[in-house]
């Protein structure tokens, strides 16, 4: 059965740096990828990133000089590191199973979703 | 960035056919997929490649279009299907998801 777990502190100072953990199971990350998806209070969906299957990690050009996805082995839970936090980076923060089927690639499976606030 | 421009909101009635459009500012060929949130959960997968059906989501569900235009449509609508519904492209670099449409009872 496939499940992600996202978990992490719910309150962060602005300028201090966020560290989340999504926890796997049932499926390998060496043949999955994952990524990183936040919502603000409200608002839609923004892709943050993804640490593909093979090792190696892209991210979304608007976060990418405050954010790292990073994992230690294949079976390894997933980390988040977003530095240099806003007020309005706060948000309900998921991790995603990504599915790639020939050039698609879609989130066949969420986890519950963690909310981060940012605030003084 | 590519912009996905989905309508705010929709006011249905049970029993009724409806269809939710998603348009894109450039081409993402059939990298177009739809997700389903309700309040207080995660978002769930109903449409992959544009028009393929997710594994285990009822055949009430359906998708169309390529190119830039996009279409999910829920035929009958259920008081279950009560939620915003997500678009998301994947052809371009990066990721993105349109703003959502929100489904009501009329």
């Amino acid at each position: 059965q496939v499940q992600l777990k996202e978990s992490g502190p719910g309150l962060v100072k602005p300028s201090e740096t966020l560290s989340l953990i999504c926890t796997v199971s049932g499926f390998s990350l060496t043949s999955y990828h994952v990524s990183w998806v936040r919502q603000p209070p409200g608002k839609g969906l923004e892709w943050m990133g993804v640490k593909w299957g093979d090792g190696s990690t892209a991210y979304n050009s608007a976060l990418k000089s405050r954010l790292s996805i990073s994992r230690d082995t294949a079976k390894s839970p997933v980390f988040l590191k977003m530095s240099s936090l806003k007020t309005e980076d706060t948000a309900t923060h998921y991790c995603a199973r990504g599915f790639l089927y020939i050039t698609e690639y879609y989130f066949d499976y969420w986890g519950q979703g963690v909310m981060v606030t940012v605030s003084s | 960035d590519t912009v996905l421009t989905q309508s705010p909101a929709l006011a249905v009635s049970p029993g009724e056919r409806i269809t939710i459009s998603c348009r894109a500012s450039e081409n993402v060929n059939t990298g177009m997929h739809w997700y389903q949130q309700k309040p207080g959960q995660q978002p769930k997968l109903l449409i992959y490649g544009a028009s393929n059906l997710e594994s285990g989501v009822p055949a009430r569900f359906s998708g169309s279009g390529s190119g830039t235009d996009f279409t999910l449509t829920i035929d009958p609508v259920e008081a279950d299907d009560i939620a915003t519904y997500f678009c998301q492209q994947s052809w371009n670099d990066p990721f993105t998801f349109g703003s959502g449409t929100k489904l009501e009872i009329k």
